[in-house]
Formats: C-alpha cells, sequence, structure tokens
C-alpha cells in the first residue's frame, strides 16, 4: 500500500522566521510528487516535482525532490502570516486517476 | 473560468436522510474526483471518473454513489446519511493524456462541509 508521511504534523513560527516542511513517501512506480497549499477552502497547487536535485521555486517557497532517499522538502523564507496554512504533499503512482496518495498535511501557522 | 463549482457549500443532515452534492468544470478536464478530508486525517479518495460514462470507486466507496453523464458534471450522491459521512468533500478535475495515465495537477472546488446528525 502506497504512503506518504508529512512531517511535522503542526508548526508554530513567528513572522520572518524560516520553515521546512517534510514528506517522506513509499509509492509504487512513483512519478512525481506534488506540494498543494490548504488555507480555508481548497487545496491549490504549488510544486509537481518529478526530477531529483532540481529545486523548483516560486517566490519565497522552493521545493526539492530526492529520489533516493524518498522524500521531499518544501522551505518557506521570510515566513508572513498570510503562509498559515495545511501544506499537502502527494506521491503520484502515474497509474491511473486514482495514483494519487495523500498525506495527513502540516498545519503551519505564523504569529505575528 | 469559474473553475471547479460545488453546491452546496454547507448542508445538514438527519441519520437516514439522502442528498446529492453537485460538481461542475468548466476546464474540459477529463478526469473528476470526489475526496473527503477528515480533521488530521488528509485527503481519501471516494470515487473518480476518466471520462463520460466511466466511473470507478477509490479508497474510501462505500455509502456513495456517483455518476458522469457529461464531461462537465460529476455528482456524488448520499443514498442513507450516517454520523461517519460528517467531513468536508472536495471535488477536483485534471487533465491527463489517456485513460492509464496519472493523474497529474488537479484544481479543487471550494468544498462541501456536510454534518449527519
Amino acid at each position: 500500500e502506497d504512503k506518504v508521511v508529512q512531517s511535522p504534523l503542526s508548526l508554530v513560527v513567528h513572522e520572518g522566521d524560516t520553515v521546512t516542511l517534510n514528506c517522506s513517501y513509499e509509492v509504487t512506480n512513483f512519478r512525481s510528487l506534488l506540494w498543494y497549499k490548504q488555507e480555508k477552502k481548497a487545496p491549490t497547487f504549488l510544486f509537481m516535482l518529478t526530477s531529483s536535485g532540481i529545486e523548483k521555486k516560486s517566490g519565497r517557497l522552493s521545493s526539492i525532490l530526492d529520489k533516493k532517499e524518498l522524500f521531499s522538502i518544501l522551505n518557506i523564507t521570510a515566513t508572513q502570516t498570510g503562509d498559515s496554512a495545511i501544506y499537502l504533499c502527494a506521491g503520484d503512482s502515474g497509474g491511473g486517476a486514482d495514483g494519487l496518495t495523500f498525506g495527513k498535511g502540516t498545519h503551519l501557522i505564523i504569529q505575528p | 473560468n469559474a473553475g471547479v463549482t460545488q453546491t452546496p457549500k454547507f448542508r445538514i443532515l438527519k441519520i437516514g436522510q439522502s442528498m446529492t452534492l453537485q460538481c461542475t468544470q468548466d476546464m474540459n478536464h477529463n478526469y473528476m474526483y470526489w475526496y473527503r478530508q477528515d480533521p488530521g486525517m488528509g485527503l481519501k479518495l471516494i470515487y473518480y471518473s476518466v471520462g463520460a460514462g466511466i466511473t470507478d470507486k477509490g479508497e474510501v466507496p462505500n455509502g456513495y454513489n456517483v455518476s458522469r453523464s457529461t464531461t462537465e458534471d460529476f455528482p456524488l450522491r448520499l443514498e442513507l446519511a450516517a454520523p461517519s459521512q460528517t467531513s468536508v468533500y472536495f471535488c477536483a478535475s485534471s487533465y491527463s493524456v489517456g485513460l492509464n495515465s496519472g493523474a497529474n495537477v488537479l484544481t479543487f472546488g471550494a468544498g462541501s462541509r456536510l454534518t449527519v446528525l
């Protein structure tokens, strides 16, 4: 059974801090790893990672994949209160529409 | 573009009642999904569809039914509501290049919060 484990499950930091969120995976026929940000409503797409060692970056957010050690990290620098959200990662087995396995999410709270 | 639209946003049901959660997308996506999200449990796949007329069970299908008569619409039916179905439900869609290709990037609806008392 495919498994995606995120850590920590919750994290409280102060504005301006840098945070690192972790995602480890055991996914059969792994194809890609996806990160989503979920504020009060729908998860919104952040990154899709398919290749090891290549950093994807969007503003203060960045992510990298390690296919040898089966994990990914999501970094957020100079955090702002608007970064408060649940961050979800999902492993895609590419085996069809039911190939995504989601982790439980990391609940990040940024205090002013 | 509206993207993925779900209705209703909130609903309270009594045990044994039935209801349908509506989902429509205007992106011409072939894949559509229903997930449920319980606190601290991530997203669990209920049902999915790879195209009009084709549906299949996900990880937690019991107590639910779906249909996909058009590319745009993917309603989720609860026949006999139970307290265990209290959850937030998300509809999502994606475009994939073939029936056996991966899910790719999902676009989610805003969610429907259902409480069964």
